[in-house]
């Protein structure tokens, strides 16, 4: 049964960027997209953008366009979510969940907080 | 985009009771609707997956149902480990994907 296991919790400073990992354990890694979303405290979630590891596709919400770039890596399992030109409004719980019925499974959440 | 919403965005019950949440999409999406729970500090957990089926492992007593715009989640006797946040989302879409606002479960 595949498992998504991401990287630790980040304190980063406005204006600098954030690379949060993504890695897939137990099934094949390109049989499915990779879905990244964020929740803010108290908030729901917000769609960020996705991958799709076999074809190497990759899309992203209009909202972050120019300053997010998701990648995937097969021969480690792993995608990748940088998001640059960090602001306090990005503080929160990034998720990454495979596609496929539905998000399951999801990480357990990388806390990324910005404050200087 | 497709937009999501959901009622009630909050909702009081008893251990036992049953309890409907409603999602309704901005444009109809055939069954491509999932639902999940979340619990403080967790990610959330697949629950239903395209309208009404149910992801393994999880209670028989959720179900989903609907179609085009309106769907719902039902619980049919609430257990105490039930309150959580619940959330739709469609999967219309690969990509973008919208979730609901959310209904948060609370005891009575």
């Amino acid at each position: 049964q595949v498992q998504l296991v991401q990287s630790g919790a980040e304190v980063k400073e406005p204006g600098s960027s954030v690379k949060v990992f993504c890695r897939a354990s137990g099934g094949a890694f390109n049989s499915f997209s990779i879905t990244w979303v964020r929740q803010a405290p108290g908030q729901g979630f917000e769609w960020m953008g996705g991958v799709i590891p076999m074809f190497g596709t990759t899309k992203y919400a209009q909202k972050f366009q120019g300053r997010i770039t998701i990648t995937a890596d097969e021969s480690t399992s792993t995608a990748y979510m940088e998001l640059s030109s960090l602001k306090s409004e990005d503080t929160a719980t990034y998720y990454c969940a495979s596609d496929g019925a539905g998000l399951d499974p999801w990480g357990q959440g990388t806390l990324v907080t910005v404050s200087s | 985009d497709i937009q999501m919403t959901q009622s009630p965005s909050s909702l009081s019950a008893s251990v036992g009771d049953r309890v409907t949440i409603t999602c309704r999409a901005s444009q109809g999406i055939k069954s491509f609707l999932n639902w999940y729970q979340q619990k403080p500090g967790k990610a959330p957990r697949l629950l239903i997956y395209a309208a009404s089926s149910l992801q393994t492992g999880v209670s028989s007593r959720f179900s989903g149902s609907g179609s085009g715009t309106d769907f719902t989640l039902t619980i049919s006797s609430l257990q105490p480990e039930d309150f959580a946040t619940y959330y739709c989302q469609h999967s219309y879409s690969i990509f973008p994907i919208t979730f609901g606002q959310g209904t948060r479960l609370d005891i009575k």
